[in-house]
């Protein structure tokens, strides 16, 4: 089954602490991994599209990677305005559609 | 522009009203979406437009029904709602149904069945 898992579940730090947050996934015909961030009662927002093993992506202070397994959102000198919920996606064949599968998201906060 | 804009940003609605909502894109994305999401949950995939037909209904009650004008408007008509279908209401558009692409997010509508 088709399966997109988020670790920690919730994480604070402090600022400028660096870290990362996990997105282990299995998905049979991977078409793509999406890595939003989301602000409380806000729409997700794009920041990554990862597609094959290997690949590496920067926006300031934020870098995704993947493997053929799981990707990675490394937060290097995080700022408090980095607070989030940062969700990870990955597409997915479904028959002739394609489909989203969601992972249950990282809360993160970042403490003064 | 490089927005998904959704109307009304908040709406309260009585169990037997009939509302709309609202959502417009000028990005020339030919696929649109609606996504119900409740709190702490990620998005839950409700219908899929692809170049103004429907191409995916998630099973969703008739009590939900959409419609793509065009190809820069989709709308979420609602009648006869439960106070279980109160969430944030989310619109997205893509360049295509099978992008390869980011999806593009609306601000959403948080809507309160009572």
């Amino acid at each position: 089954e088709d399966q997109v898992t988020q670790s920690p579940e919730a994480l604070r730090l402090q600022e400028g602490e660096s870290s990362s947050l996990n997105c282990s996934y299995t998905v049979s015909g991977l078409r793509g991994l999406f890595w939003y961030r989301q602000d409380p009662g806000k729409g997700p927002e794009f920041l990554f599209t990862l597609y094959s093993a290997g690949e590496e992506k920067e926006k300031e202070r934020l870098k995704a990677t993947l493997t053929k397994k799981e990707s990675f959102l490394h937060i290097t000198a995080p700022k408090p305005e980095d607070s989030a919920t940062y969700l990870c996606a990955v597409q997915a064949l479904a028959g002739n559609n394609r489909k989203l599968i969601w992972g249950l998201g990282t809360s993160l906060a970042v403490n003064p | 522009d490089t927005e998904v804009t959704q109307t009304p940003k908040h709406l309260v609605m009585g169990m037997t009203n009939k509302k709309s909502l609202k959502c417009e894109q000028h990005m020339g994305h030919r696929a649109m979406y609606w996504y119900k999401q409740k709190a702490k949950k990620p998005p839950e995939l409700m219908f899929v437009y692809s170049y103004e037909k429907l191409s995916i209904n998630e099973s969703v009650p008739s009590r939900f029904s959409p419609e793509c004008p065009n190809s820069s408007l989709l709308n979420l008509h609602l009648h006869a709602l439960q106070p279980e279908d109160s969430a944030l209401y989310l619109c997205a558009s893509s360049q295509g149904d099978r992008t390869n692409y980011g999806y593009t997010f609306g601000s959403g509508t948080r809507l309160t069945v009572v």
